[in-house]
């Protein structure tokens, strides 16, 4: 089945330290995406990806970083230097950039104790 | 950035109809999208509207009005299921790939 997963499913760390969220894709999409969401708010973009070995920073991209090795993966970094970084983080992926549907993975739920 | 607003909560019965608006700023629109999302869950796509008039796919259907920069999906039938939250995302063409702009989305309750 074709899809996008997100691991692990809820994340716990400690104020100070780095944790990379994982994104993998099976679609063939050429273009992914993190959102942030929090409660209350609209999903805001952090960084996003129109091909291999390209990512663009996106509304809220400090304190994340991203990488696009393989068309595949699209890791997400929150440093310690992300000031709040306790939220629900959404991957998502279309067939081209922009211009297509956004299909989403399940989410990972950061806690920063 | 460009404001999308769409209630906080709705509340209908099982059986009822339930219409949740959306409204944006027009300038730069390119294209509106609405998503389920159900708590702790990945929003799931559910319709897309570029052209003024209503889609309609099953219970669900969405109106677009680009003049007047307003959307609403209308949810028939409601079953308990639906109790979701229901976001609506505009595609602003205001650089080269054209972002999406989530609302906050619209909590809606269905009662037995």
């Amino acid at each position: 089945d074709g899809g996008i997963t997100q691991s692990p499913k809820y994340l716990f760390r400690k104020e100070g330290q780095n944790v990379t969220l994982s994104c993998e894709q099976n679609l063939n999409h050429d273009a992914m995406y993190w959102y942030r969401q929090d409660p209350g708010q609209g999903l805001r973009l952090i960084y996003y990806s129109q091909i291999v070995n390209d990512f663009q920073k996106g509304d809220i991209a400090e304190g994340y970083s991203v990488s696009r090795e393989k068309k595949e993966s699209f890791p997400l970094t929150v440093t310690s230097a992300q000031k709040n970084p306790t939220a629900f983080y959404l991957c998502a992926s279309s067939i081209r950039r922009g211009s297509d549907t956004q299909y989403f993975g399940p989410g990972t739920r950061l806690t920063v104790l | 950035g460009q404001n999308i607003d769409q209630p906080t909560e709705m509340t209908a019965t099982e059986g009822a109809i339930v219409q949740i608006n959306c409204t944006y700023q027009t300038s730069g629109f390119n294209g509106l999208f609405w998503y389920q999302q159900h708590a702790g869950e990945a929003p799931t796509f559910l319709s897309y509207n570029v052209l003024d008039g209503l889609e309609e796919k099953g219970r669900f259907s969405s109106f677009l009005s680009r003049s007047k920069g307003y959307s609403y999906l209308l949810l028939k039938e409601l079953q308990m299921k639906d109790s979701a939250s229901y976001l609506c995302a505009v595609r602003y063409q205001t650089d080269s790939w054209g972002k999406l702009q989530f609302g906050a989305g619209t909590q809606v309750v269905v009662t037995p």
